[in-house]
């Protein structure tokens, strides 16, 4: 069983710029949700994916964007980046009749310069 | 909305001592209450909730919706217990999972 992957693991981009992380379920999940951690924070929920179509969003703007693909995998698009998005985008994967169990992602960490 | 405070963001406690993490929440509906654990140069993962009923690692924690808490304890502290431990809430509704967290408590166990 495999659990779930993040890529990349680090990135630096500068104010303005556009970024895409991408996520790989763990083996079996149907559900993926992201969540955004500043520095010394707990996640914060972004939004969940269910059948390739967003099912709940949390208090972010639209420039946060997702996709899920057939496969289950997920990326987040961030755009006109700004200094306040530099945190850790966590993903978590779970399947639909077992919501309450999340299963984490190392995350990736996105500086904004 | 949804809240979850953790009112120590340092806890320190010597090997073999008790062990208690706070963790009180609001919220309108009935809650499912969670802990996870990020053990060092590990990803966060799933400790316990409160509907299991069950001790893990020697960890327990009991839901108390007259104080609104669920504080964590264990009777007596191990050095593997040193880790950054977060209270979290599940909002389910239609479908959707939700997970509100605790800005977290940094447990470091004195050997």
């Amino acid at each position: 069983e495999t659990g779930v992957t993040q890529s990349p693991t680090h990135l630096i981009k500068t104010r303005g710029q556009q970024v895409t992380l991408r996520c790989s379920s763990q083996s079996g999940h149907n559900t993926v949700s992201w969540y955004q951690q500043a520095l010394g924070q707990g996640p914060q929920f972004i939004f969940q994916y269910y059948r390739e179509e967003e099912n709940g969003r949390g208090n972010f703007p639209p420039r946060f964007s997702g996709l899920q693909f057939p496969n289950y995998s997920s990326e987040l698009n961030v755009n006109a980046l700004e200094l306040d998005d530099s945190a850790l985008y966590l993903c978590a994967s779970s399947y639909q009749t077992q919501l309450r169990i999340q299963y984490f992602g190392a995350g990736t960490r996105l500086s904004v310069l | 909305a949804q809240r979850v405070t953790q009112p120590e963001k340092l806890l320190s406690v010597f090997k073999g001592a008790p062990v208690e993490l706070k963790c009180n929440y609001s919220y309108s509906g009935s809650p499912e209450l969670f802990w996870y654990v990020q053990y060092s140069r590990q990803r966060l993962q799933l400790l316990l909730r409160h509907i299991s009923r069950e001790s893990i690692k020697g960890f327990t924690a009991d839901l108390n919706k007259g104080e609104t808490s669920f504080h964590l304890k264990k009777p007596f502290a191990q050095e593997e217990d040193s880790a950054m431990y977060y209270c979290a809430l599940s909002d389910y509704n239609f479908g959707n999972e939700k997970l509100t967290f605790g800005t977290g408590t940094r447990l470091t166990i004195i050997p």
